[in-house]
């Protein structure tokens, strides 16, 4: 069981847009920075959104971040088939002292 | 461009200690913070670990009793050695920088390496 909740799965059509939840605590979201990565079958994870909603070098503005309160949101806009990946988000944990992540969400562009 | 790259036995006997060496190429280690993550097949990942290029290394509470790592910046290596291993071992192990600032709450991994399936049996 993971300290921070996503749904297993999401899906959506082509050049939809799809949002990934991803809900926790006052112990790691609510007073740590999120962040998400992109992750296909075989392959390492790749960092997508960090510090809530910053976008490292490479990856298009179709992948935003937010936060509010005890939980972060990855949205993905103008759906393509190659964004069909896992998604997992991260984050600090004060009370358990350790990096945590999310079950991860497995997306589906239909 | 930061490259990281795990080696090591791809299979461990149970009750034995897996040992595996990232090397980093591309960029120093000085300054940063270098990390392990597991993920066992078809599941999820899980933070190991820890370590700042001069050592101190922080540790996941639910490894810390099994779980050692160091760094050799003469090599630019780090290293992770986990003891008493069973069947629950068995993951494929990333190593990646992680980029952190504890006063702020920042915590996150800018660049892992392939990965490196450990299976543990006998």
């Amino acid at each position: 069981q993971s300290v921070l909740t996503q749904p297993p799965s999401v899906s959506a059509a082509p050049g939809q847009k799809v949002t990934i939840s991803c809900s926790g605590s006052n112990s790691n979201i609510v007073s740590n920075y999120v962040s998400w990565y992109q992750q296909f079958p075989g392959t390492a994870p790749k960092l997508v959104i960090y510090d809530n909603n910053r976008r490292p070098s490479g990856i298009p503005d179709r992948f935003s971040g937010s936060k509010s309160g005890s939980s972060a949101t990855l949205a993905l806009t103008g759906l393509q088939t190659g964004d069909e990946a896992d998604y997992y988000c991260a984050t600090w944990d004060s009370s358990l002292s350790a990096v945590v992540f999310g079950g991860g969400t497995e997306l589906t562009v239909l | 461009q930061v490259q990281l790259q795990e080696s090591g036995p791809g299979l461990v006997q149970p009750s034995e200690t897996l040992s595996l060496t990232c090397t980093v190429s591309g960029d120093s280690m000085y300054t940063y913070y270098w990390s392990w993550i597991r993920q066992p097949p078809g599941r999820g990942l899980e933070w190991i670990g820890y370590i700042y290029y001069t050592g101190s290394p922080k540790y996941n509470p639910s490894l810390k009793t099994r779980v050692t790592m160091s760094v050799d910046t003469s090599k630019n290596q780090f290293s992770l050695n986990l003891t008493s291993v069973t069947a629950a071992d068995t993951a494929v192990y990333y190593c990646a920088r992680i980029r952190l600032a504890a006063q702020l709450a920042k915590y996150f991994f800018d660049y892992w390496g392939q990965g490196t399936l450990v299976t543990v049996s006998s």
